[in-house]
Protein backbone atom coordinates (compact mmCIF):
# COMPACT_ATOMS: atom_id res chain seq x y z
CA UNK A 1 0.00 0.00 0.00
CA UNK A 2 1.13 3.28 -0.70
CA UNK A 3 -0.40 5.14 1.97
CA UNK A 4 -1.90 8.57 1.92
CA UNK A 5 -0.89 10.64 -1.11
CA UNK A 6 -0.53 14.29 -0.98
CA UNK A 7 0.69 17.17 -3.82
CA UNK A 8 1.62 18.93 -4.04
CA UNK A 9 4.55 18.91 -1.72
CA UNK A 10 5.57 21.86 -1.86
CA UNK A 11 3.78 25.09 -3.48
CA UNK A 12 5.11 28.92 -3.09
CA UNK A 13 2.36 31.23 -4.54
CA UNK A 14 1.74 35.02 -4.28
CA UNK A 15 -0.97 36.27 -1.81
CA UNK A 16 -4.02 36.25 -2.98
CA UNK A 17 -3.49 33.08 -5.79
CA UNK A 18 -5.98 30.18 -4.92
CA UNK A 19 -4.43 27.19 -3.45
CA UNK A 20 -5.37 23.90 -4.28
CA UNK A 21 -4.29 20.91 -1.63
CA UNK A 22 -4.58 17.32 -2.86
CA UNK A 23 -5.18 14.29 -0.69
CA UNK A 24 -5.53 10.40 -1.20
CA UNK A 25 -6.46 8.52 1.74
CA UNK A 26 -5.27 4.44 1.96
CA UNK A 27 -7.36 2.70 -0.26
CA UNK A 28 -10.24 1.82 2.14
CA UNK A 29 -10.28 4.08 4.55
CA UNK A 30 -13.46 5.67 5.56
CA UNK A 31 -12.42 9.15 7.33
CA UNK A 32 -10.18 11.46 6.06
CA UNK A 33 -8.76 14.31 8.43
CA UNK A 34 -7.29 17.78 6.92
CA UNK A 35 -4.33 18.95 9.67
CA UNK A 36 -2.47 22.35 9.61
CA UNK A 37 0.74 22.54 11.48
CA UNK A 38 2.43 25.40 12.50
CA UNK A 39 5.42 26.40 15.01
CA UNK A 40 3.07 28.83 16.87
CA UNK A 41 0.32 26.89 16.93
CA UNK A 42 1.14 22.70 16.59
CA UNK A 43 -1.30 20.34 14.88
CA UNK A 44 -4.37 21.86 14.78
CA UNK A 45 -7.70 20.05 12.97
CA UNK A 46 -9.19 22.00 10.24
CA UNK A 47 -11.63 18.99 9.06
CA UNK A 48 -12.51 15.08 8.64
CA UNK A 49 -15.19 13.33 6.68
CA UNK A 50 -15.96 10.62 7.40
CA UNK A 51 -17.90 8.53 4.34
CA UNK A 52 -17.01 11.45 2.36
CA UNK A 53 -19.35 13.69 4.53
CA UNK A 54 -17.87 16.73 6.17
CA UNK A 55 -18.48 15.63 9.98
CA UNK A 56 -16.74 18.56 11.51
CA UNK A 57 -15.00 21.81 9.99
CA UNK A 58 -14.84 24.03 13.04
CA UNK A 59 -11.41 23.86 12.85
CA UNK A 60 -11.34 25.82 9.16
CA UNK A 61 -10.30 29.13 10.20
CA UNK A 62 -12.08 31.32 7.99
CA UNK A 63 -14.50 31.63 4.75
CA UNK A 64 -11.27 31.23 2.22
CA UNK A 65 -10.76 27.60 3.10
CA UNK A 66 -12.95 25.42 2.09
CA UNK A 67 -12.61 21.43 1.56
CA UNK A 68 -14.57 18.45 -0.30
CA UNK A 69 -13.91 15.13 -0.76
CA UNK A 70 -16.18 14.29 -3.88
CA UNK A 71 -15.45 10.36 -3.47
CA UNK A 72 -13.61 7.84 -1.55
CA UNK A 73 -10.25 8.18 -3.21
CA UNK A 74 -9.93 11.81 -3.17
CA UNK A 75 -10.27 15.64 -1.32
CA UNK A 76 -9.18 18.94 -2.05
CA UNK A 77 -8.59 21.60 0.14
CA UNK A 78 -8.52 24.77 -1.11
CA UNK A 79 -7.67 28.51 0.19
CA UNK A 80 -8.97 31.27 -2.03
CA UNK A 81 -7.24 34.13 -1.80
CA UNK A 82 -4.10 32.94 0.51
CA UNK A 83 -2.55 35.07 2.75
CA UNK A 84 0.74 35.31 4.10
CA UNK A 85 -0.04 33.44 7.79
CA UNK A 86 -1.76 30.76 5.87
CA UNK A 87 2.05 29.69 5.41
CA UNK A 88 2.47 25.86 7.14
CA UNK A 89 2.27 22.17 6.40
CA UNK A 90 -0.89 20.92 5.61
CA UNK A 91 -0.85 17.22 6.86
CA UNK A 92 -3.61 14.83 5.49
CA UNK A 93 -4.63 11.61 7.49
CA UNK A 94 -7.16 8.79 6.93
CA UNK A 95 -8.35 5.87 9.02
CA UNK A 96 -10.09 2.79 8.36
CA UNK A 97 -12.76 3.34 10.49
CA UNK A 98 -14.21 5.96 13.53
CA UNK A 99 -11.90 6.10 16.44
CA UNK A 100 -8.98 3.81 14.27
CA UNK A 101 -5.33 4.14 13.79
CA UNK A 102 -4.55 7.31 11.46
CA UNK A 103 -1.70 7.58 9.28
CA UNK A 104 -0.47 10.77 7.69
CA UNK A 105 0.69 12.03 4.03
CA UNK A 106 3.76 13.39 3.70
CA UNK A 107 2.07 16.80 3.76
CA UNK A 108 2.33 19.73 1.51
CA UNK A 109 4.33 22.97 3.03
CA UNK A 110 2.90 25.98 1.58
CA UNK A 111 4.55 29.16 1.83
CA UNK A 112 2.18 32.34 0.56
CA UNK A 113 4.88 35.15 0.04
CA UNK B 1 -14.02 20.41 22.91
CA UNK B 2 -11.16 18.50 23.93
CA UNK B 3 -7.59 20.34 25.67
CA UNK B 4 -4.73 18.31 25.82
CA UNK B 5 -2.00 19.63 27.63
CA UNK B 6 1.65 17.99 26.89
CA UNK B 7 4.85 18.53 28.92
CA UNK B 8 7.91 19.11 29.08
CA UNK B 9 8.19 21.37 25.89
CA UNK B 10 11.84 19.79 25.60
CA UNK B 11 13.63 17.15 27.26
CA UNK B 12 17.24 16.20 27.54
CA UNK B 13 18.63 12.85 28.32
CA UNK B 14 21.51 10.76 28.20
CA UNK B 15 21.89 8.16 25.84
CA UNK B 16 20.88 4.64 27.60
CA UNK B 17 18.54 6.81 30.77
CA UNK B 18 14.78 6.63 30.12
CA UNK B 19 12.70 9.69 29.19
CA UNK B 20 9.10 10.57 30.15
CA UNK B 21 6.61 12.98 28.61
CA UNK B 22 2.83 13.85 30.71
CA UNK B 23 0.08 14.77 28.77
CA UNK B 24 -3.54 15.79 30.30
CA UNK B 25 -7.27 15.90 28.57
CA UNK B 26 -9.76 17.49 29.80
CA UNK B 27 -12.72 15.77 28.30
CA UNK B 28 -13.63 12.60 30.63
CA UNK B 29 -15.59 11.01 27.57
CA UNK B 30 -11.83 10.81 25.51
CA UNK B 31 -11.34 7.08 24.71
CA UNK B 32 -8.24 6.80 22.38
CA UNK B 33 -4.82 7.93 23.14
CA UNK B 34 -2.30 8.00 20.69
CA UNK B 35 1.29 9.22 20.36
CA UNK B 36 3.14 10.68 17.25
CA UNK B 37 7.26 10.84 16.84
CA UNK B 38 7.86 13.57 14.02
CA UNK B 39 11.48 13.82 12.84
CA UNK B 40 12.22 16.87 11.46
CA UNK B 41 10.43 17.60 7.67
CA UNK B 42 8.73 14.47 8.12
CA UNK B 43 4.77 12.88 8.86
CA UNK B 44 3.63 12.69 12.25
CA UNK B 45 3.66 8.48 12.90
CA UNK B 46 2.11 6.60 14.81
CA UNK B 47 4.25 4.85 17.69
CA UNK B 48 2.08 3.65 20.15
CA UNK B 49 -1.66 4.32 21.21
CA UNK B 50 -3.80 2.92 24.24
CA UNK B 51 -7.31 2.90 24.51
CA UNK B 52 -9.34 4.03 27.88
CA UNK B 53 -10.44 0.19 28.67
CA UNK B 54 -6.45 -0.59 29.82
CA UNK B 55 -3.94 1.44 32.00
CA UNK B 56 -1.06 -0.37 30.11
CA UNK B 57 0.52 -0.92 26.86
CA UNK B 58 4.54 -1.85 25.73
CA UNK B 59 6.05 -2.26 22.97
CA UNK B 60 10.07 -2.92 22.93
CA UNK B 61 10.90 0.13 24.46
CA UNK B 62 7.97 2.05 24.46
CA UNK B 63 5.29 2.36 27.03
CA UNK B 64 2.12 3.94 27.36
CA UNK B 65 0.34 4.17 30.99
CA UNK B 66 -3.06 5.81 31.32
CA UNK B 67 -4.88 7.26 34.34
CA UNK B 68 -8.29 7.97 33.60
CA UNK B 69 -9.38 9.31 36.82
CA UNK B 70 -6.72 11.64 37.10
CA UNK B 71 -7.01 12.22 32.98
CA UNK B 72 -3.79 11.81 32.19
CA UNK B 73 -1.45 9.61 30.02
CA UNK B 74 2.64 9.15 29.91
CA UNK B 75 4.89 7.86 27.65
CA UNK B 76 7.76 6.01 28.40
CA UNK B 77 10.82 5.28 26.07
CA UNK B 78 13.36 3.16 28.33
CA UNK B 79 17.08 2.38 27.00
CA UNK B 80 17.50 5.69 24.24
CA UNK B 81 19.35 5.83 21.61
CA UNK B 82 20.30 8.40 19.34
CA UNK B 83 17.31 7.85 16.69
CA UNK B 84 14.64 8.67 19.75
CA UNK B 85 15.83 12.20 18.84
CA UNK B 86 12.80 13.87 17.34
CA UNK B 87 9.09 15.54 18.46
CA UNK B 88 6.55 13.58 20.46
CA UNK B 89 3.27 14.66 20.59
CA UNK B 90 0.57 13.02 22.34
CA UNK B 91 -3.46 13.15 21.43
CA UNK B 92 -7.54 12.08 22.35
CA UNK B 93 -10.08 11.86 20.67
CA UNK B 94 -13.07 13.31 22.23
CA UNK B 95 -16.05 11.11 23.25
CA UNK B 96 -19.42 11.45 22.10
CA UNK B 97 -18.83 10.06 18.90
CA UNK B 98 -16.63 12.84 17.46
CA UNK B 99 -13.37 10.95 15.53
CA UNK B 100 -11.23 14.08 15.65
CA UNK B 101 -7.38 13.93 17.17
CA UNK B 102 -6.62 16.85 19.69
CA UNK B 103 -2.61 17.24 19.95
CA UNK B 104 -0.48 18.35 22.37
CA UNK B 105 2.13 20.97 21.54
CA UNK B 106 4.50 18.17 21.18
CA UNK B 107 7.86 17.74 23.01
CA UNK B 108 11.09 17.81 21.50
CA UNK B 109 13.17 14.90 22.81
CA UNK B 110 16.87 15.07 22.70
CA UNK B 111 19.33 11.89 23.29
CA UNK B 112 23.02 13.63 24.32
CA UNK B 113 25.70 10.87 23.37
Amino acid sequence: DAGVIQSPRHEVTEMGQEVTLRCKPISGHNSLFWYRQTMMRGLELLIYFNNNVPIDDSGMPEDRFSAKMPNASFSTLKIQPSEPRDSAVYFCASTERVGGKRYFGPGTRLTVL
Amino acid sequence: GENVEQHPSTLSVQEGDSAVIKCTYSDSASNYFPWYKQELGKRPQLIIDIRSNVGEKKDQRIAVTLNKTAKHFSLHITETQPEDSAVYFCAAISGGGADGLTFGKGTHLIIQP
